[in-house]
């Protein structure tokens, strides 16, 4: 499975749009692109998918260019609840999924 | 549903007790996965399996980790004799056909 490389940390303030980016060079035809979010003392929590363009949902927009060897979370409006360990990971079907060590970010006020 | 259930959440032991930690999927979910997740080595897949069949447990760290899966609604992971290098946060995860859905974890402290 293609390596991902995401910012160790990130900051912002609260009321910003955040955008986050994660590498994936070496991603495969067959690869979907997957964010799970981890706030302290609770278990991961997907986000969002996509395989190409763009997709939305009530949490976040996922923006994947069309050569696909990155893709950027973005999260509108962050507030400090907001304050969590994002992940990147590429994930193939029949394929176990590898969390790496996430971006995380710290919404100040 | 209630989602994934584990137990206990927190767990203290001394070392080389035998400590179970116990996990309940979500109803009609086919895969399980048992995480541990360490400040140092982040969050770490031990072993998954699908239809109550282990498929992958090359996460295991040694033989003192073991797994079961006797039925679709129940999970155990076991480790005899335990460590305190063993101290961490174990999840357990269930996925049906989209995402994986994971429990709140045990914090596992043996001194």
């Amino acid at each position: 499975l293609a390596k991902t490389t995401q910012p160790i940390s990130m900051d912002s303030y609260e009321g910003q749009e955040v955008n986050i980016t994660c590498s994936h060079n070496n991603i495969a035809t067959n690869d979907y692109i997957t964010w799970y979010q981890q706030f302290p003392s609770q278990g991961p929590r997907f986000i969002i998918q996509g395989y190409k363009t763009k997709v939305t949902n009530e949490v976040a927009s996922l923006f994947i260019p069309a050569d696909r060897k990155s893709s950027t979370l973005s999260l509108p409006r962050v507030s400090l609840s907001d304050t969590a360990v994002y992940y990147c990971l590429v994930r193939r079907v029949g394929f176990k999924t590898i969390f790496g060590a996430g971006t995380r970010l710290f919404v100040k006020a | 549903d209630a989602g994934v259930i584990q137990s206990p959440r927190h767990e203290v032991t001394e070392m080389g007790q035998e400590v179970t930690l116990r996990c309940k999927p979500i109803s009609g979910h086919d895969y399980l996965f048992w995480y541990r997740q360490t400040m140092m080595r982040g969050l770490e897949l031990l072993i998954y399996f699908n239809n109550n069949v282990p498929i992958d447990d090359s996460g295991m760290p040694e033989d003192r980790f073991s797994a079961k899966m006797p039925n679709a609604s129940f999970s155990t992971l076991k480790i005899q004799p335990s460590e305190p290098r063993d101290s961490a946060v174990y999840f357990c995860a269930s996925k049906g056909g989209g995402e994986q859905y994971f429990g709140p974890g045990t914090r596992l402290t043996v001194t």
